[in-house]
């Protein structure tokens, strides 16, 4: 069965400071990988996502992320963080069975202190 | 572009009460999804609808849970009789044919 770990609940950064939120998967077949962005009583938000193609892939909000195959990653990166970018942050894989569902990690908090 | 929206926003009531929450998705989008989100953990889908048929609503509680969209637009999520583990946020969300999914606000639901 597909499924994403996050294995930090919280990560704290400085703002300036480059961020990293981490994500591994399991999947069988072809991993579409995808990361949103929750802030507080909001929906979630699009923020990228991995199908094919090249291993960085850039989204929204200037956030970026690296899909490693040998190590099953894909870690959300930004060069430099800002205070407004603290907020949940969750990984997801597409299902299977090609049904377009995502299942999404656990999440994990960002906060970036000023 | 209009987004997924969703309504009420927020909802308390006790339990063995029913609640019912609506959605409407995006124009065009013909995939709809109802995910549960509990407090510290990632939402988890309960229904996916393609048009008006259902594809998936192999984790939604039968006994309580139903949902429908009829004209493949809109859609109802009920809950019937409420319990006190059901109180989460209620996310609607649809897709376009690039995969990625837009979610709504979502409806916060309280159970007392």
């Amino acid at each position: 069965a597909q499924s994403v770990a996050q294995p930090e609940d919280q990560v704290n950064v400085a703002e300036g400071n480059p961020l990293t939120v981490k994500c591994t998967y399991s999947v069988s077949g072809n991993p579409y990988l995808f990361w949103y962005v929750q802030y507080p009583n909001r929906g979630l938000q699009f923020l990228l996502k991995y199908i094919t193609g090249d291993n960085l892939v850039k989204g929204s909000y200037g956030f970026e992320a690296e899909f490693n195959k040998s190590q099953t990653s894909f870690h959300l990166k930004k060069p430099s963080a800002l205070v407004s970018d603290s907020a949940l942050y969750f990984c997801a894989v597409r299902d299977a069975g090609n049904t377009g569902k995502l299942i999404f990690g656990q999440g994990t908090t960002l906060q970036v202190k000023p | 572009e209009a987004g997924v929206a969703q309504s009420p926003r927020y909802k308390i009531i006790e339990k063995r009460q029913s609640v019912a929450f609506w959605c409407n998705p995006i124009s065009g989008h013909a995939t709809l999804y109802w995910y549960q989100q509990i407090l510290g953990q990632g939402p988890k889908l309960l229904i996916q609808f393609q048009n008006n048929g259902v594809v998936d609503d192999s984790q939604l509680p039968k006994d309580r849970f139903s949902a429908e969209r009829l004209k493949g637009v809109d859609s109802t999520l009920k809950i019937q009789p409420a319990k006190l583990e059901d109180s989460a946020v209620y996310l609607c969300a649809s897709s376009s044919i690039t995969g990625e999914l837009f979610f709504g606000e979502g409806s916060r639901l309280t159970v007392l």
